[in-house]
């Protein structure tokens, strides 16, 4: 049983358009949520992370929200370029920062110019 | 330039067989890790390191046998190769205590046959 799941599994959206992807998890004692980005052939690298305390994190075109009551978040990318095509990983690890992750199987996003 | 060097990039090798992994990683870090990529799953963790040592273990088989000979470097080796087998194996590192950002490799494709 997936820990941690991601939606939509692909998207594609216009250059200059709203990307939202979303992700629920199932561990109420996980605290540490960070989202990936993946390129073909390189490793994930990561984009925005967010701690349990918090509901909102913004970083430039990036915003996270996270809603504990429903054990949900999501990735916000505003005016998406081509550039930002690319797999986005959402995951989930618990107290203790061991390293730990536990990803979902990813959104791959196309964004068309 | 690529902060965690993973050798080889690319490798093939036959049901039955023996591969080492190599990685090594330049940003100062006392922990590192090994991830799989297989298709269709999610990116999985396997092991963790701190300052040489294994603090986690989540690998059902005794076949994959991380190394670690020198503070920066965890080599994984692999015996007894099964199609299977068949994933990219990401390493990365993070400073323990620290923000829990993990910095992935850029992988070794392994295909057995």
């Amino acid at each position: 049983q997936q820990q941690v799941r991601q939606s939509p599994q692909s998207l594609t959206v216009w250059e200059g358009g709203t990307t939202v992807l979303t992700c629920s998890y199932e561990d109420s004692t996980f605290n540490y949520f960070p989202w990936y980005q993946q390129f073909p052939g390189e490793g994930p690298a990561l984009l925005i992370s967010i701690l349990s305390v918090s509901d909102k994190k913004e970083d430039g075109r990036f915003t996270t929200f996270f809603n504990k009551r429903e054990k949900k978040l999501s990735l916000h990318i505003i005016d998406s370029q081509p550039g930002d095509s690319a797999t986005y990983f959402c995951a989930a690890s618990g107290a203790g920062n061991t390293g730990k992750l536990i990803f979902g199987l990813g959104t791959t996003l196309q964004v068309q110019p | 330039d690529p902060k965690i060097i993973q050798k080889p990039k690319y490798l093939v090798a036959v049901t039955g067989s023996e591969k080492i992994l190599i990685c090594e990683q330049y940003l100062g870090h006392n922990a590192m890790y090994w991830y799989r990529q297989s298709a269709k799953k999610p990116l999985e963790f396997m092991f963790s390191y701190s300052y040489q040592k294994l603090m986690d273990n989540q690998t059902a088989s005794s076949r994959f046998q991380p190394q670690s000979s020198k503070k920066n470097h965890l080599d994984l080796q692999i015996t007894a190769l099964k199609p299977d087998d068949s994933a990219t194996y990401f390493c990365a590192s993070s400073q323990t205590g620290g923000s829990g950002q993990l910095y992935f490799g850029e992988g070794s494709k392994l295909t057995v046959l």
